[in-house]
């Protein structure tokens, strides 16, 4: 299986600052088609997760341009310019190369 | 618009079978796409444990793969997780979700709380 790796986050967070979590994957996650299969997801406290960012860097429909995603096929970072205290929660990386698919052990935001 | 909604019991007991169903509404799951069963864990590890396809093809995450049964009631527009023998370790909340085009997991019900104990 694909291990994801997720790093914390200084947190809490000022209201206004940026953000950036990072996850690594134990497999390069470039296809040969040349997407790389890595999801974010946000879950909100008492919700159930919410599609950020697919194929690395583009983002869902509807997400703010305040998230952004970025990396490599093994080194990944989601960037949230602007904190709000609506993105606070839990950030999963997602691989969805192959099967089974995994996450990343999740990274909390918590503003100030 | 598309919504998924899991139901099933809360409680189950040790060596005992979980059972949920996923009722779908707003698109008719053999008209495309993946239907699966992710679970997150108390401390927040998530595990995706298999799907069913639009076409009734199963597939499921081989660390589970002697326990989980995944089926569907096409006349119901439903489908269901069944998770055999039990443990303490099976504690999480699980949901029911959609998966697009070998991309992402674009749709999630709200997730039920399953505990498991005597």
């Amino acid at each position: 299986d694909i291990v994801m790796t997720q790093g914390a986050l200084p947190n809490p967070v000022p209201s206004g600052e940026s953000a950036s979590i990072t996850c690594q994957s134990s497999k390069s996650l470039l296809h040969s088609n040349g997407k790389t299969y890595l999801n974010w997801y946000l879950q909100r406290p008492g919700q159930s997760p919410q599609l950020l960012i697919y194929w690395m860097s583009t983002r869902a429909s509807g997400v703010s341009d305040r998230f952004s995603g970025s990396g490599s096929g093994t080194d990944f970072t989601l960037k949230i310019s602007s904190v709000e205290a609506e993105d606070v929660g839990v950030y999963y990386c997602q691989q969805f190369l192959e099967y089974p698919l995994t996450f990343g052990s999740g990274t909390k935001l918590e503003i100030k | 618009e598309i919504q998924l909604q899991e139901s099933g019991p809360g409680l189950v007991k040790p060596s005992q079978s979980l059972s949920l169903t996923c009722s779908v509404t707003g698109y008719t799951i053999t008209s495309g796409y993946d239907w699966s069963w992710i679970r997150k864990f108390p401390g927040n590890k998530m595990e995706w444990m298999g799907y069913i396809s639009y076409s009734g093809s199963t597939n499921y995450n081989p660390s589970l793969k002697s326990r989980i049964s995944i089926t569907r009631d096409t006349s119901k527009n439903q489908f269901f997780l069944q998770l055999n023998s039990v443990t303490t370790e099976d504690t999480a909340t699980y949901y029911c979700a959609r998966e697009t085009m070998g991309i992402m997991v674009d749709y999630w019900g709200q997730g039920v709380m399953v505990t498991v104990s005597s």
